[in-house]
């Protein structure tokens, strides 16, 4: 079955702790990319990958960072998360037939 | 002012009906793409438009590249459409621009 899973789904953090969100896919797509959705604001690009080792900022890149180390995994990593972080992050993959599957959402809270 | 507008932002309607949400961008797109988010947040992709029309079941999605227009239908409605419906485009730098999102209530 064709999945998109992150991990964790929801997760609440202190300011300044480091935190990595995961994300995979199983469809050997080249382009994956994250997203935080925000009441008001509706979705926003945060980074996207091309392929491995091909990164590039998205809209709202600030205080986050991306790897692509190998092709099924692109993890979301805060440094030094802050409570404007609070958000509900996806992620997504999307293959030669452009259809875009998202993953179910990661509920990330900041305190 | 973004670079997608859709409208309305909320919607109701009884069922059976036929619903019909906007999507209007303002770049240069490769794409455009129609999406849906049910209450509790996963995001489905519906359609995947660069031209002309298509049909998924009860679902119609036609776009217009030289009005930057697109519109999704939905016939026959059912309770079961309610959701949130989300355009979005896609540029020819690979990044995705969003819009605000139509509520979709039917009511039974």
């Amino acid at each position: 079955e064709a999945q998109v899973t992150q991990n964790p789904r929801y997760l609440i953090t202190v300011t300044g702790k480091k935190l990595t969100v995961t994300c995979s896919q199983n469809m050997n797509h080249e382009y994956m990319s994250w997203y935080r959705q925000d009441p008001g604001l509706g979705l926003r690009q945060i980074y996207y990958s091309m392929n491995v080792e091909v990164t590039d900022k998205g809209d709202v890149p600030e205080g986050y960072k991306v790897s692509r180390k190998e092709k099924r995994n692109f993890p979301l990593i805060l440094e030094s998360p802050s409570p404007n972080q609070t958000s509900l992050y996806f992620c997504a993959s999307r293959g030669v037939g452009n259809t875009i599957y998202f993953g179910e959402g990661s509920w990330l809270t900041v305190v | 002012k973004n670079e997608v507008e859709q409208s309305p932002q909320n919607l109701t309607a009884q069922e059976g009906e036929f619903i019909t949400i906007n999507c209007s961008y303002s770049v240069g797109i490769s794409a455009l793409h129609w999406l849906q988010q049910h209450p509790g947040g996963g995001i489905v992709s519906l359609f995947m438009l660069s031209s002309g029309k298509k049909k998924h079941g009860r679902l119609i999605a036609t776009i217009n590249i030289q009005e930057k227009h697109s519109s999704l239908h939905i016939t026959a409605s059912h309770p079961r459409d309610s959701a949130v419906y989300i355009c979005a485009v896609r540029g020819n730098d690979y990044k995705l621009s969003f819009g605000a999102g139509t509520t979709v209530t039917v009511r039974a």
